[in-house]
């Protein structure tokens, strides 16, 4: 693909839903990073998978917050019992190895009823 | 605790005028101040960035100056356009560890014709 995709671009919960948000990487991208937009403020980092493994979790706001990268590649970030202040947009990037650019997909804005 | 201060919030510059983006930052662990550059509804984009050894780093349109025993970073958009009308997130790195990056607040630019 071209750059990093998100899907879906648009959620709306009720608030105590489940969400299940999917981040597709620049093939081969080793690096891949999770950051939560607040509307107006800038992207606050989540979580960091380097392939598979999970190196880095420590900006997830609760245990409400999981996510996962099964083979390296394809990532999801699960929000259980979603509450109104999990809205916001949700940014993927990925990057060829740590050191490198990382490259944003459009996010995921998530908006909790 | 806010690593990254950015100002202004917001900026508006006429067409051809430069546009001047500050941050400063806290640690001085980080090695690495990238600006992103993100129209609405689409992820950051990296626009340049620059390394503590250098104070100035210039391409095209865009410089960085940095002031390490200040710790502080700019922006400076020479000959602005109204293609140049977006937000602007200035961001620090500690490349020895997970590369998650810290982002200012954002500065909001309306280039006016």
């Amino acid at each position: 693909g071209a750059g990093v995709s998100q899907s879906p671009r648009y959620k709306v919960a009720k608030r105590g839903q489940d969400v299940a948000l999917r981040c597709d990487p620049i093939s081969g991208h080793v690096s891949l990073f999770w950051y939560q937009q607040a509307l107006g403020q800038g992207p606050e980092f989540l979580t960091y998978f380097q392939n598979e493994a999970q190196l880095d979790k420590s900006g997830l706001p609760s245990d409400r917050f999981f996510a996962e990268r099964p083979e390296g590649s394809v990532s999801t970030l699960k929000i259980q019992r979603t509450q109104q202040e999990d809205s916001a947009v949700y940014l993927c990037a990925s990057s060829s190895d740590r050191y490198n650019e990382q490259f944003f997909g459009p996010g995921t804005r998530l908006t909790v009823l | 605790q806010q690593q990254v201060k950015q100002s202004p919030q917001s900026l508006i510059v006429q067409k051809g005028g430069i546009s001047i983006i500050n941050c400063a930052y806290e640690n001085t662990a980080f090695d690495y101040f990238p600006w992103y550059q993100q129209f609405p509804g689409k992820g950051p984009a990296l626009l340049i960035a620059i390394r503590p050894d250098v104070s100035e780093k210039k391409e095209g349109r865009f410089t960085i100056s940095f002031n390490k025993s200040a710790k502080q970073f700019s922006l400076h958009i020479m000959d602005s356009q109204p293609g140049d009308s977006a937000t602007y997130f200035c961001a620090a790195m500690f490349s020895g560890g997970y590369n998650k990056l810290i982002f200012g607040a954002g500065t909001r630019l309306a280039v006016h014709p």
